[in-house]
């Protein structure tokens, strides 16, 4: 079965830095690869997905994130943040070779701190 | 509707009272998924409806665990004799059509269950 790891739980980051949050998954069969954000009492959005071909991905807000087969990560970036970026944010994974239907699972998530 | 909504948003239910969850998803999305987040981690997948076709149950963690989507449409998460390791925020996502994993999910913002 598919699994996701964020290695960190927490990351603080100060205002206009840059900041890289980490995912890897646990199968190195293709996959769909996808970044969603939690705003506080917000539901998930999705920030950006993965499905083929270019590996560097960019989504709303700024973010991007690079699909590294070999080291079968995910990782999230921004070269700048905002005070409005502080979230949590989740990577999450599904498998496109089911035949039927497949679900999303999702990494236990980052929470970004934008300190001012 | 605008966006999946979930109500009610906030239930405080004694141990062993039965509780029942309500999703309106986004009209005409066929799939809808709930998820169980408990605090601090990521949303773990209870079940799928292709419209009103239960299709998957297995992330239901007991048989006091039921829902229903009988219209393809509203779908009800039932959980009996509730417990203590039952607190955690449900959450509800719909997608426009059958998912094959690389659809975007839309996401209610979430029912607050805590058992006392």
């Amino acid at each position: 079965a598919q699994s996701v790891t964020q290695l960190d739980s927490q990351v603080p980051v100060f205002e206009e830095a840059p900041v890289e949050l980490r995912c890897n998954y646990s199968s190195s069969v293709s996959v769909y690869l996808f970044w969603y954000v939690q705003y506080p009492n917000q539901g998930l959005q999705l920030l950006l997905k993965y499905l083929s071909g270019s590996t560097l991905v960019k989504g709303i807000n700024g973010f991007e994130a690079e699909f590294n087969k070999s080291q079968t990560s995910f990782h999230l970036r921004k070269p700048s943040v905002h005070i409005s970026d502080t979230a949590e944010y989740f990577c999450a994974v599904s498998d496109p070779m089911k035949t039927s239907y497949d679900k999303v699972i999702f990494g236990p998530g980052t929470s970004l701190s934008v300190i001012p | 509707g605008a966006g999946v909504s979930q109500s009610p948003r906030y239930k405080v239910a004694k141990r062993g009272q039965d509780v029942a969850l309500r999703c309106d998803p986004i009209s005409g999305h066929v799939s809808l998924f709930w998820y169980q987040q408990a605090l601090g981690q990521g949303p773990e997948f209870l079940t799928y409806f292709q419209n009103e076709a239960q299709l998957d149950k297995s992330g239901l963690p007991s048989d006091r665990f039921f829902a229903e989507r009988p219209e393809g449409s509203v779908s009800t998460l039932k959980i009996q004799r509730t417990q203590q390791e039952d607190s955690a925020v449900y959450l509800c996502a719909s997608s426009a059509t059958v998912h094959r994993g690389n659809e975007k999910l839309f996401f209610g913002s979430g029912t607050q269950l805590s058992v006392l």
